[in-house]
């Protein structure tokens, strides 16, 4: 069975800042997705960036880049020059290639701080 | 433009009543999900079906029932709520293949008194 942990439940960040959020997985499966989404105070699921466990390159899209260290597990996204409309809560997800179960940690709140 | 929509979006009921929350999608995808969300939480997945005719259970399937009813609508049931159910619940789908990401529903919050 698969696992995601994230360890930090709430971070500050100073705008403009750049903040690291930490996740670690655990699966058996060699073939697997991972996935950040945000999710504002209103609710809604906001998906962020993808990697793929066989991609050589580390994902990026605008100000989200994903620190994907494949031995280590780990799958830490950057969001760089903080907005305050960053303020969100951030999880960290992941579905096995052999049965698509899509699986999310605990998440990290971020506050966005002028 | 509808993607995922789930219905009702809020609703309280009395321990013991039963309900049926409702999910359906429009985008052609295999593989849909249910989660609940408790406060200050992350999402635990209570059941999803990899494509239409399959469904299995996730980290919390204690106290509920699911149906594939066909490719668009994956239904949860709750036979005899419990006031531990009371969460936002989500449902999400996806083309089913591990590189596409998935599309959530807005919620429904479900308060069992």
């Amino acid at each position: 069975a698969q696992k995601i942990t994230q360890t930090q439940p709430g971070m500050f960040v100073q705008e403009k800042e750049a903040v690291t959020l930490d996740c670690t997985y655990d699966t058996s499966d060699p073939s697997y997705g991972l996935f950040w989404y945000k999710q504002p105070s209103s609710g809604e699921m906001i998906f962020l960036i993808y990697q793929g466990s066989y991609d050589q390159q580390n994902a990026t899209e605008g100000r989200y880049s994903l620190n994907f260290q494949k031995a280590r597990k780990s799958a830490n996204l950057v969001i760089s020059a903080s907005q305050l409309g960053d303020s969100a809560m951030y999880f960290c997800a992941m579905t096995p290639a052999n049965d698509y179960k899509l699986s999310f940690g605990a998440g990290t709140t971020v506050t966005v701080r002028a | 433009n509808a993607g995922v929509t789930q219905t009702p979006k809020f609703q309280v009921l009395k321990t013991g009543q039963s309900m049926t929350l409702q999910c359906a999608q429009d985008m052609n995808h295999n593989s849909m999900y249910w989660y609940r969300q408790d406060p200050g939480m992350g999402l635990r997945l209570i059941y999803y079906s990899a494509s239409e005719g399959t469904t299995d259970k996730g980290e919390v399937p204690n106290g509920y029932n699911v149906s594939r009813l066909n490719k668009r609508e994956f239904s949860l049931r709750l036979e005899s709520a419990a006031p531990s159910q009371t969460s936002v619940y989500f449902c999400a789908s996806s083309p089913g293949a591990m590189n596409t990401e998935a599309f959530f529903g807005q919620g429904t919050r479900l308060t069992v008194v």
